[in-house]
């Protein structure tokens, strides 16, 4: 129940054409969904994060999309660039705890 | 840059040797959060101190311990090292107890040979 599922584990993108990383969470009580972003040798930084009285939150090319009912919630990246070639975290926190997902390696081809 | 940071940045033992790991969190922040990332693998939760008490545990093995101290800055200590605990080690901090928005510091890359 206190698993956060992160898929896919890799993906390749277009320069220019949408990336979407898609996560699944079990416990209820999660009521904070974020999303870092992590650069080879670096430390994970926030991104862009969610709570769940809101179905969707915009921040430029990047966007959440939470699904309450189905508990589970995507990161959309509009038009891909290179620069965005990363690591992608989600997950999910509650009064009590955080538990990330496993990751998302993902490479934009020029 | 975060605002949290980490020494050393690299750093390499042999087996059977004891290391400290140093995190001082961003000013105002009462929270610390360690995580293992081993190669090619997800954020571990180690352990967590908030304001100078042990808050929340998680896959910590027995041979490490932290602490944090007075002035908020945290330790990992790690002993009897093993080649599986080569890793990079993050520290984290927050403003409250329990935040999902945490600052990560760059990390401390251990090598053990």
């Amino acid at each position: 129940q206190q698993q956060v599922k992160q898929s896919p584990q890799s993906l390749i993108v277009q320069k220019g054409g949408i990336s979407i990383i898609n996560c699944a969470y079990e416990n209820t009580a999660f009521d904070y969904f974020p999303w870092y972003q992590q650069f080879p040798g670096k430390g994970p930084a926030l991104l862009i994060a969610i709570r769940p009285d809101v179905s969707e939150k915009k921040e430029g090319r990047f966007t959440i999309s939470f699904n309450k009912s189905a508990k589970q919630f995507s990161l959309h990246i509009m038009d891909s660039q290179p620069g965005d070639s990363a690591t992608y975290f989600c997950a999910a926190s509650s009064a009590s705890k955080i538990i990330f997902g496993s990751g998302t390696r993902l490479s934009i081809r020029p | 840059d975060s605002g949290v940071t980490q020494t050393p940045k690299h750093l390499i033992t042999a087996t059977g040797q004891r290391v400290t790991l140093r995190c001082s969190p961003r000013s105002g922040d009462l929270s610390v959060y360690w995580y293992q990332q081993s190669l090619d693998q997800g954020l571990q939760f180690l352990i967590q101190y908030y304001n100078g008490e042990e808050r929340a545990k998680g896959n910590i093995l027995e041979r490490f311990s932290a602490q944090q101290f007075p002035d908020l800055h945290s330790e990992l200590n790690l002993s009897s090292l093993e080649l599986g605990d080569s890793a990079l080690y993050f520290c984290a901090s927050s403003v409250i107890a329990t935040d999902g928005e945490q600052f990560f510091g760059p990390g401390t890359r251990l090598t053990v040979l």
